[in-house]
């Protein structure tokens, strides 16, 4: 079945770029129909979304957001990617990368998320 | 875009129903049908359990139904168990070709 796994560093200093990787197993990335998405949990706190990008490489991202991410997409390595600079202490969270279904727009896959603390 | 509104927390004892509401605007809920709703236990990602208002993906339990009317949305769960416990987050796609998450609802099985 489609498995979706973040990986990337877990600590990140203050000001510095955050970034994950999600590998995505089990299905082709550049299957038309799914934009592939970051979505965002601070500890103890409800989900925000942060954007996504599709096989093309184009991308859409939370304006809230919009001036601190890029997202870049390797369908050779069945991959995609976000950069988060910048980054504070309110940036800590659990990442989940997950699977967004065009013309319906919900998330229909998460990986199991990767927490990342900002902190120096 | 502000967060969807929902209960901090809704409860009911062992068969009971529990309705949770999620609050937008016209700016998502409003006008796209396109609210979903999300099932997370502790220390686990989100599991998708609604999809377009009111439909269950396969394999997620007919307890479960959703229902939308004007800007807001709702999450019924009838026959309360044990497992349902859990927070709930909507969602909704918007007019800025984004997606709004809910606040997040804890449900207690007494």
């Amino acid at each position: 079945q489609v498995q979706l796994q973040e990986s990337g560093p877990g600590l990140v200093k203050p000001s510095q770029t955050l970034s994950l990787t999600c590998t995505v197993s089990g299905a082709s990335i550049s299957t038309p129909g799914y934009y592939w998405s970051w979505i965002r949990q601070p500890p103890g706190r409800g989900l925000e979304y942060i954007g996504y990008i599709y096989y093309t490489g184009s991308t859409n991202v939370n304006p809230s957001l919009k001036s601190r991410v890029t997202m870049s997409v390797d369908t050779s390595k069945s991959q995609f990617s976000l950069n988060m600079s910048s980054v504070t202490a309110a940036d800590t969270a659990v990442y989940y990368c997950g699977r967004d279904v065009w013309d319906s727009w919900n998330f229909d896959l998460w990986g199991r998320g990767a927490l990342v603390t900002v902190s120096s | 875009q502000s967060a969807l509104a929902q209960p901090a927390s809704v409860s009911g004892s062992p068969g009971q129903s529990v309705i949770i509401s999620c609050t937008g605007t016209s700016s998502d809920i409003g006008t796209f049908n396109y609210v979903s709703w999300y099932q997370q236990h502790p220390g686990k990602a989100p599991k998708l359990i609604i999809f377009d208002v009111r439909n269950r993906p396969s394999g997620v339990s007919s307890r479960l139904s959703g229902s939308k009317s004007g800007n807001t949305a709702s999450l019924t769960i009838s026959g309360l168990q044990a497992e349902d416990e859990a927070d709930y987050y909507c969602s909704s796609y918007t007019n800025l070709n984004t997606h709004v998450f809910g606040t997040g609802t804890k449900v207690t099985v007494l």
